[in-house]
């Protein structure tokens, strides 16, 4: 058990909707990341926060959208869903930016019909 | 662009055998260079981690080793056991302010009893 929690565990939906996944990161861990890990592109980074701030963007779509609130939990949004976007979705805590070790939440699957 | 190259896609090895799964990365600026194991169903779990100064790390049976020159680094996971049948994912990190994880695409890796 890494200590990050997600949930939900499994989500299924349909196009068009909208979804919200949430985050609880380690305790103590400022940093946070989202990870999408699909059959064709592996796993991607999405986004990063830090202690409330956006800190890195990776190939996240304009549909998607994330925050981490002051008691450091995480939200990701993702609106007008595409089949495409069935994937599992994980979040990953840190002690500090500046720490490299990410450790894994569980991870969400969506399935989007 | 991909630009941490991992293979092979699968390995099928003996109980007591070696495992070894290669990754080569492009980008220079990479300075964490970390493996995780992932089981059906879990998050990647934070296996073993080398940083570029040294040219070998051993955690028990796991040992990771790596080519600065080549941009090159290997897992190895000696006296293979059916419990480590899992996908293993190469990753890196760093340039800067960029922690994100850039992974491979990942080695299913079947140890038969």
């Amino acid at each position: 058990d890494s200590g990050v929690t997600q949930t939900p565990k499994h989500l299924i939906t349909a196009t068009g909707q909208r979804v919200t996944l949430r985050c609880s990161p380690r305790s103590g861990d400022l940093s946070v990341y989202w990870y999408q890990q699909s059959l064709d592109q592996g796993l991607q980074f999405l986004i990063q926060y830090y202690n409330g701030e956006e800190r890195a963007k990776g190939n996240i779509l304009e549909r998607f959208s994330a925050q981490q609130f002051p008691d450091l939990h995480s939200e990701l949004n993702l609106s007008s869903l595409e089949l495409g976007d069935s994937a599992l979705y994980f979040c990953a805590s840190s002690v500090l930016q500046t720490t490299d070790t990410q450790y894994f939440g569980p991870g969400t699957r969506l399935t989007v019909l | 662009q991909q630009q941490v190259k991992q293979s092979p896609q699968s390995l099928i090895v003996q109980k007591g055998g070696i495992s070894i799964i290669n990754c080569a990365y492009e980008n220079t600026a990479f300075d964490y260079f970390p493996w995780y194991q992932q089981f059906p169903g879990k998050g990647p779990a934070l296996l073993i981690a080398i940083r570029p100064d040294v040219s070998e790390k051993k955690e028990g049976r796991f040992t990771i080793s790596f080519n600065k020159s080549a941009k090159q680094f290997s897992l190895h996971i000696m006296d293979s056991q059916p419990g480590d049948s899992a996908t293993y994912f190469c990753a890196a990190s760093g340039g800067g302010s960029n922690y994100k994880l850039t992974f491979g695409k990942g080695t299913l890796l079947t140890v038969n009893p």
